[in-house]
């Protein structure tokens, strides 16, 4: 079973709008917690990344939270851009570091 | 720059051939992975490397080969046992040396299988 899971798996929006990303994991004890943009046939980027004591962390127009009593982190994108259409990804380290573990990511498409 | 580097980003192989995927890494980072991404799945580990010269199989190691004989380089090879290669081969590297690590990805290459 994934230790990762995604929601919304796609997602359509209005340029200028606001939109957000669940993540909820079961990874457990983990060390940190990251969010991915991918763009059509490139290597993911990162966006933001937290350790499980950290509750907020922002990059730009990007907001990443993380609530580790719930095992729940969410993605808030602010006034869409054309170029915000990506897969967004989120990856959970366990405290062993090396075995990742990936969400199948949430497709957003921005629309004009 | 600092950087890691897939090469090629596209490859097209007839069926029965091997063909050996290049990563490349200048972030002095010890550990590499390969992962296989295809349409509506996550990512899936293939194989990773802590150290040099030490690997391991992932998830999905069948069919594939890896060598780690320097800290720069985990090329990947697409052996012709491998039933369905079609499909999108990242390469990662990381370094956990803090609590946040690094994680960095390569631009990906496209292996079509004629």
């Amino acid at each position: 079973k994934n230790q990762v899971e995604q929601s919304p798996q796609s997602l359509i929006i209005l340029e200028g709008k606001n939109c957000t990303l669940q993540c909820n994991y079961t990874v457990s004890p983990f060390s940190n917690l990251r969010w991915y943009k991918q763009d059509t046939g490139r290597g993911p980027v990162s966006l933001t990344i937290m350790t499980f004591s950290e509750n907020t962390k922002s990059n730009g127009r990007y907001t990443a939270t993380l609530d580790a009593d719930t095992k729940q982190s969410s993605l808030h994108i602010t006034a869409s851009q054309l170029s915000d259409s990506a897969s967004y990804i989120c990856v959970v380290t366990p405290n062993s570091g090396y075995a990742l573990n990936f969400g199948k990511g949430t497709s957003l498409l921005v629309t004009p | 720059d600092g950087g890691i580097t897939q090469s090629p980003k596209y490859l097209f192989r007839k069926e029965g051939q091997n063909v050996t995927l290049s990563c490349e890494q200048n972030l002095n980072h010890d550990a590499m992975y390969w992962y296989r991404q295809d349409p509506g799945q996550g990512l899936r580990l293939i194989y990773y490397s802590q150290i040099v010269n030490d690997f391991q199989k992932g998830d999905i190691a069948e069919g594939y080969s890896v060598s780690r004989e320097k800290k720069e380089s985990f090329p990947l090879t697409v052996t012709s046992a491998q039933k369905n290669p079609t499909a999108f081969y990242l390469c990662a590297s990381g370094s956990w040396t803090s609590n946040t690590g690094e994680l960095f990805f390569g631009e990906g290459s496209r292996l079509t299988v004629l």
